[in-house]
């Protein structure tokens, strides 16, 4: 079936260096979003990308599309402390839709 | 923005009896609400999709009378694990489609421990 992967499973950082975690489908997807959740806390939308190709900038967040719309990535610009928590990219089972197939999850832990 | 919540925000509860977990879209009408379930450390896992007025619609390994799930109105969804065992302890979330739009929001999460 169709599978969404994430990596890296876990990184630490130090504060202010930078981090990216990648997202790849099996399948080509309509769209792909994005959600940060924090520890103990429930998933919270960040983006959602359509477009082949696609670049979005939220602050010191960055978010790609691929051209073949089958992979994405989330960069952080020098990380916070408030950035840690576990990134899961999510996109749509079939090529529409509304029920949606999340990545394993990045944890990002950063030493102040 | 739109919320969605979750009550209870975490319960506990013997083996055997029956937990129910609303899932209330506050500010807008959700014709579809979606229920996941997260292990530690592991992502969400759909497990059903509540239709209001109709029947859920399960996913594959998903017990439906293990996991009832009711939507009898446009705001509000209901997922009640019936007998429930130490294995089904876990974090149950919700998220509920806006009608219209498509824009999707998740609740809270309901965390059950079955002791």
């Amino acid at each position: 079936g169709q599978q969404v992967m994430q990596i890296p499973q876990y990184q630490h950082v130090q504060e202010g260096e930078d981090f990216t975690t990648y997202c790849n489908s099996s399948t080509t997807l309509s769209n792909i979003q994005w959600y940060k959740q924090r520890p103990g806390g429930h998933p919270v939308f960040l983006i959602q990308l359509v477009k082949s190709g696609e670049v979005k900038k939220q602050k010191r967040l960055t978010f790609q599309f691929g051209e073949a719309k089958k992979n994405s990535s989330l960069h952080i610009t020098a990380t916070q402390t408030t950035d840690v928590g576990t990134y899961f990219c999510a996109g749509p089972r079939g090529e529409y839709g509304n029920k949606l197939v999340f990545g394993a999850g990045t944890i990002l832990r950063v030493k102040s | 923005g739109a919320v969605v919540s979750q009550h209870p925000s975490w319960v506990i509860c013997k083996s055997g009896t029956s937990v129910k977990i609303e899932c209330r879209s506050l500010d807008f009408q959700a014709t579809t609400m979606f229920w996941y379930r997260q292990f530690p450390k592991q992502s969400l896992m759909l497990m059903a999709t509540s239709n209001e007025g109709s029947k859920a619609t399960y996913e594959q390994g998903v017990e439906k009378d293990k996991f009832l799930i009711n939507h009898a109105s446009l705001t509000l969804s209901t997922l009640t694990v019936t007998s429930a065992h130490p294995e089904d302890s876990s974090f149950y979330i919700c998220s509920a489609l806006r009608t219209g739009t498509g824009e999707l929001f998740f609740g809270e999460g309901s965390r059950l421990t079955v002791l």
